[in-house]
């Protein structure tokens, strides 16, 4: 299966700045087949990009995500004080569809 | 809105059973494939068992295969999760999900716990 792993664990950052969250897969995945959900604490998961690159329905385009084959990135232009979540990247084209362990952005 | 609310967990010993309920509304259920996905404490996230929107074609985790029976009833806009034989290691927080393609989860719900412990 393929093994997602995510950097940093923990992400310190103030409000206005720029995040940039990496996933990197133990091999590639095909068609960019990589998604990206955020996780706040109480709330239900939030699919944010889906195909590497595209936003779900009413994501703001502050959040954006790139990258192919094993590395990808999700980038948050300008931090949001709602944006402080856990961030999971899933990748969904080998069976078994696996996920990274998260990394958490935190206000500084 | 979708709303998806997980119901059924609890404390359980290892070698019992469980029944778990996701309840939908605010979209057509018995068109959506449904997953459940879980996350044990302080771990990553992991997909645990798919079935298709009519009920016909479930799939399984190698990891819970045998052990654990998905189902839906789509008049009541429900699916299950049967766990027998829980073992520690199931302990986790169980989400329901949408998965109309088998690729992303589009909708979760809040999770409900599983502890399997004596």
């Amino acid at each position: 299966e393929i093994v997602l792993t995510q950097s940093p664990g923990t992400l310190s950052l103030s409000p206005g700045e720029r995040a940039t969250l990496s996933c990197r897969a133990s091999q590639s995945v095909s068609s960019s087949y990589l998604a990206w959900y955020q996780h706040k604490r109480g709330q239900a998961l939030r699919l944010l990009i889906f195909g590497a690159s595209s936003r779900a329905t009413g994501i703001p385009d502050r959040f954006s995500g790139s990258g192919s084959g094993t590395d990808f990135t999700l980038t948050i232009s300008r931090l949001e004080p709602e944006d402080f979540a856990v961030y999971y990247c899933q990748q969904y084209g080998i069976s078994p569809r696996t996920f990274g362990q998260g990394t958490k952005v935190e206000i500084k | 809105e979708v709303q998806l609310l997980e119901s059924g967990g609890g404390l359980v010993q290892p070698g019992g059973s469980l029944r778990l309920s996701c309840a939908a509304s605010g979209f057509t259920f018995s068109t959506y494939a449904m997953s459940w996905v879980r996350q044990a404490p302080g771990k990553g996230l992991e997909w645990v068992s798919r079935i298709t929107g009519s009920g016909a074609y479930t799939s399984y985790a190698d990891s819970v295969k045998g052990r654990f029976t998905i189902s839906r009833d789509n008049s009541k806009n429900t699916v299950y999760l049967q766990m027998n034989s829980l073992r520690a290691e199931d302990t986790a927080v169980y989400y329901c999900a949408t998965d109309p393609r088998g690729w992303y989860f589009d909708h979760w719900g809040l999770g409900t716990l599983v502890t399997v412990s004596s």
